[in-house]
């Protein structure tokens, strides 16, 4: 089993809906949990990270954490056609020496 | 700033040939990462180096592969002989270890590798 697991979709959704990305993890140690999107043929960059539990929101995305079912949330408001990527949960555990886990990817598509 | 530079972007070879993946990180970062990404495994770390040592290689495959960090700004990854399994995009990316939560990896575009 992996530690960090992810559906890989694809997703597809009209423009406007409210997404829900999740990604599962097994290793009770990781406190950094973070959110890179990665649009085709680039590579990933951060697009947010939040410290052990709770939730933190920028502008159309919030991120959560709840580490006591170790499960992880990006929603994503209104979405829109240039939200289409892949998004991939990361995640590492304190002293790691910035050491990422990473989930497989889940491909999104927003359709007009 | 440039960001992480990769070269080359694509790269096709035969099996058994040797293939040599160049980056430069972005200046002033202290930690080096290597990727490979493929559809079934995802983004798996290869191995990493912090102020050009190797911290971390257990990523890496098996002995065919190596990598090696001369300096701050250059390091390679080789795969001596290739084979048709290594095919993926393998991606570089550094960061700058400030012990906050947010030390973001920065990744480069990716080599594209095609073993035939």
């Amino acid at each position: 089993q992996k530690e960090v697991e992810q559906d890989p979709g694809p997703l597809s959704v009209p423009e406007g809906a409210i997404v829900s990305l999740n990604c599962t993890y097994s290793n009770s140690a990781f406190q950094y949990f973070m959110w890179y999107r990665q649009y085709s043929r680039k590579g990933p960059e951060l697009l947010m990270y939040t410290y052990s539990s709770g939730n933190k929101e920028d502008g159309r995305f919030t991120a959560q954490v709840d580490k006591s079912s170790k499960y992880i949330s990006l929603f994503i408001r209104d979405s829109q056609p240039s939200d289409s990527a892949t998004y991939l949960c990361a995640m590492r555990i304190t002293g790691g020496g910035n050491k990422l886990t990473f989930g497989t990817g889940t491909q999104l598509k927003v359709e007009l | 700033d440039a960001g992480v530079i990769q070269s080359p972007r694509h790269e096709v070879t035969e099996m058994g040939q040797e293939v040599t993946l160049r980056c430069k990180p972005i200046s002033g970062h202290d930690y080096l990462f290597w990727y490979r990404q493929t559809m079934m495994r995802g983004l798996e770390l290869l191995i990493y180096f912090n102020n050009n040592v190797p911290i971390d290689d257990s990523g890496m495959p098996e002995d065919r592969f190596s990598a090696k960090m001369p300096n701050a700004s250059f390091s390679t990854l080789k795969i001596q002989p290739s084979e048709p399994r290594d095919s993926a995009v393998y991606f570089c990316a550094s960061s700058l270890a400030r012990r906050l939560a947010s030390d973001t990896q920065y990744f480069g575009p990716g080599t594209r590798l095609t073993v035939l």
